[in-house]
């Protein structure tokens, strides 16, 4: 199972939007709605954003959204704060119980 | 509320085991999966595979199958990572996060744990 495709790098200044794409296949992201993202400060546990594609988990500002068109997910981070700067993943399903992550992307605020 | 909390740190030769332990509480440990994800120095993330805490039943991620295996304690909720033949680029952090089956997401992280592998 490959990794899913993601830029290595986005930047945006405070109160900007930025969008990370999530590129895989027919096999995992555009097979299925079972695609999530995950926020990872260097030395933390990662921390689940985006479920089920588009789905936020209770305490995630709304400033996260997620969507999918064919193989390509994308999250989109409106409004950016200082607190934001991070590595992001995307992940998805990928059948009989297996996953797939992206190579993950870092977020800058200028 | 719901934590994941893993063994220490662990140094390793070569050729050598580890087994990384996570101890679940805050939730019933056999309405979830637990899932092992790495992150070795400078890469992303990494699945090695899922067990069930209801039933045992597992998959492992294809790199991994012949060198990891993965257990549950029901009695503790706990759960066990066991990776052979250690490499050293098996130098990696290891966590365990709770596995949600119906969104297929991790929803809770443990802290992490850092393998050495060094000879």
């Amino acid at each position: 199972q490959s990794a899913l495709t993601q830029p290595r790098s986005v930047s945006g200044s405070p109160g900007q939007s930025v969008t990370i794409s999530c590129t895989g296949t027919t096999s995992d992201v555009g097979g299925y709605n079972f695609v999530s993202w995950y926020q990872h400060h260097p030395g933390k546990a990662p921390k689940l954003m985006i479920y089920d594609v588009s789905q936020r988990p209770s305490g995630v500002p709304d400033r996260f959204s997620g969507s999918k068109s064919g193989n390509t997910a994308s999250l989109t981070i409106s409004g950016l704060q200082a607190e934001d700067e991070a590595d992001y993943y995307c992940c998805s399903y990928a059948g009989s119980y297996s996953v797939v992550f992206g190579g993950g992307t870092k977020l800058t605020v200028l | 509320q719901v934590q994941l909390v893993q063994s220490g740190a662990e140094v390793k030769k070569p050729e050598a085991s580890v087994k990384v332990s996570c101890e679940a509480s805050g939730y019933t440990f056999t309405s979830y999966g637990i899932s092992w994800v790495r992150q070795a120095p400078g890469q992303g993330l990494e699945w090695m595979g899922w067990i069930s805490g209801y039933n045992g039943n597992r998959n492992y991620a294809k790199k991994f199958q012949g060198r990891v295996t993965m257990t549950t304690d029901t009695s503790t909720s706990t759960a066990y990572m066991e990776l052979r033949s250690l490499r050293s680029d098996d130098t990696a952090v290891y966590f365990c996060a709770r596995w949600e089956l119906t969104t297929t997401s991790f929803d809770y992280w443990g802290q992490g744990t850092l393998v050495t592998v060094s000879s």
